[in-house]
């Protein structure tokens, strides 16, 4: 199966900073990847997605990058808002693009 | 309104008492996916159907069963329940046919057995 690590300690960061969370895997190198949002007690909300040959993809404040070579995707959140802390999972396809295997995820704080 | 629903949303229940988490979803979605979450270990696959009549393991399908009748219910089955199955769940559903692209979550079912 593909193994994902997400940074488990929370990310705090002053609103109106750039927030980039970093999601790395093993093994072979997916399709595509996903970046949801959640938060406490309710169900995983899709963000982005982006495909091997896209090395960027931008959503509004969201931007999403991905690496094939360093096996990693970046996820920036610029000018944070207190609205913008959630925990951030990625996730990714396997077992021939079937299965999906999510991240631990990484908390983001957004303070004042 | 496009949405996947989850019903019970809370249950507690005894060990070995035989439960059903039901699922449902009204944007004619092919694939479906049920997942547990638990603290330290984040969202795990239990069970995925990519059509109806058409299921699959996920990473942590032992002690759950599912059934794909219709396209739009995927019921979760707990024959025996036992302790380590309390977990919060989600089922999730997508359009493309076997390939799990934008999934929607449902709201989550918290599931306490004793």
């Amino acid at each position: 199966s593909q193994k994902i690590e997400q940074n488990s300690e929370a990310l705090n960061i002053q609103e109106g900073k750039t927030a980039t969370l970093t999601c790395n895997y093993t093994n072979y190198s997916p399709a595509y990847l996903q970046w949801y949002r959640q938060d406490p007690g309710r169900g995983p909300v899709f963000l982005l997605l982006i495909r091997e040959n896209e090395k960027e993809k931008r959503k509004e404040r969201l931007k999403v990058t991905f690496d094939t070579t360093l096996k990693q995707s970046l996820f920036h959140i610029t000018a944070s808002q207190p609205a913008d802390s959630a925990t951030y999972l990625c996730a990714l396809p396997w077992g021939g693009g079937n299965k999906l295997t999510f991240g631990t995820g990484t908390q983001l704080k957004v303070e004042l | 309104e496009a949405q996947v629903t989850q019903n019970p949303r809370y249950l507690i229940t005894v060990t070995g008492k035989k439960l059903t988490v039901t699922c449902s979803q009204n944007m004619n979605h092919e694939y479906m996916s049920w997942y547990r979450q638990d603290p330290g270990l984040g969202l795990r696959q239990i069970y995925y159907s990519m059509n109806v009549e058409v299921t699959d393991k996920g990473d942590v399908p032992e002690g759950y069963k599912v059934s794909r009748k219709e396209k739009r219910n995927f019921p979760l089955i707990l024959e025996s329940p036992s302790p380590n199955q309390t977990s919060l769940y989600f089922c999730a559903s997508s359009f493309n046919r076997g390939v799990p692209d934008t999934q929607y979550f449902g709201p989550g079912t918290r599931l306490t057995v004793l």
